[in-house]
């Protein structure tokens, strides 16, 4: 069975620094898809950022990027230019197939300081 | 516009009584997943559904029950026979997509039962 660990259960960074959230995935299967997700406060769930297994180029979206690391099944979330919205709880989860059912990391709360 | 709405926000309920919690999307999303959200914890699959009159347990479904009778609704029933049912839950869907589509989801319902 697949498993999403996050070992960072807690991490704060100063506004305008740069934080990186760790995410290990286990699995046997080369092809699958990965999430990283933001729910705030308001506990809406946010996707922020996705990587298909397949494709060797990190994702980035605008201040996020990851390190996707296949053979170490490393997936770690960077911030760039910490902002106080960005507070929330992080989550990273992983996905078989589409349209299959997606596992969840325990979560990393992230608190950015003024 | 288009999303996923989760009824009622706040849920309280006595022991012993079950308890419907519903969920309906107008995304024409193939896939929708309930999942169980506790106090400084990840999220846990309770059960999903890939297509209309066919669902899957996730990895705590004791105690839950669903339909999917139709493609926009994904009903969570949690019974007297689940044991710690207090919880916040939330209900997302996806399309079915090659390129992985992420889970959209609801805004969550908050259970309470004393």
């Amino acid at each position: 069975a697949q498993t999403v660990t996050q070992s960072q259960p807690e991490m704060s960074v100063q506004e305008a620094e740069t934080v990186t959230l760790s995410c290990t995935y286990d699995t046997s299967e080369n092809n699958y898809y990965l999430f990283w997700y933001k729910q705030p406060p308001s506990r809406q769930m946010i996707l922020v950022i996705r990587q298909e297994a397949y494709k060797q180029q990190n994702a980035t979206e605008n201040r996020f990027s990851v390190n996707f690391q296949k053979a170490a099944k490393s997936f770690s979330l960077k911030i760039s230019d910490s902002q106080l919205g960005d507070t929330a709880m992080y989550f990273c989860a992983f996905m078989k197939h589409v349209s299959d059912k997606v596992i969840f990391g325990p979560g990393t709360s992230l608190s950015v300081i003024p | 516009d288009g999303g996923i709405t989760q009824s009622p926000k706040y849920l309280f309920r006595k022991e012993g009584q079950n308890v419907t919690l519903s969920c309906e999307q107008n995304l024409n999303h193939d896939a929708m997943y309930w999942y169980r959200q506790d106090p400084g914890q990840g999220l846990r699959l309770i059960y999903y559904s890939q297509i209309v009159n066919d669902f899957q347990k996730g990895d705590i479904a004791e105690g839950y029950s669903v339909s999917r009778e139709k493609k926009e609704s994904f009903p969570l029933t949690v019974t007297s026979a689940q044991k710690n049912p207090t919880a916040f839950y939330l209900c997302a869907s996806s399309i079915e997509d090659i390129s992985g589509s992420p889970l959209h989801f609801g805004n969550g319902t908050r259970l309470t039962v004393t």
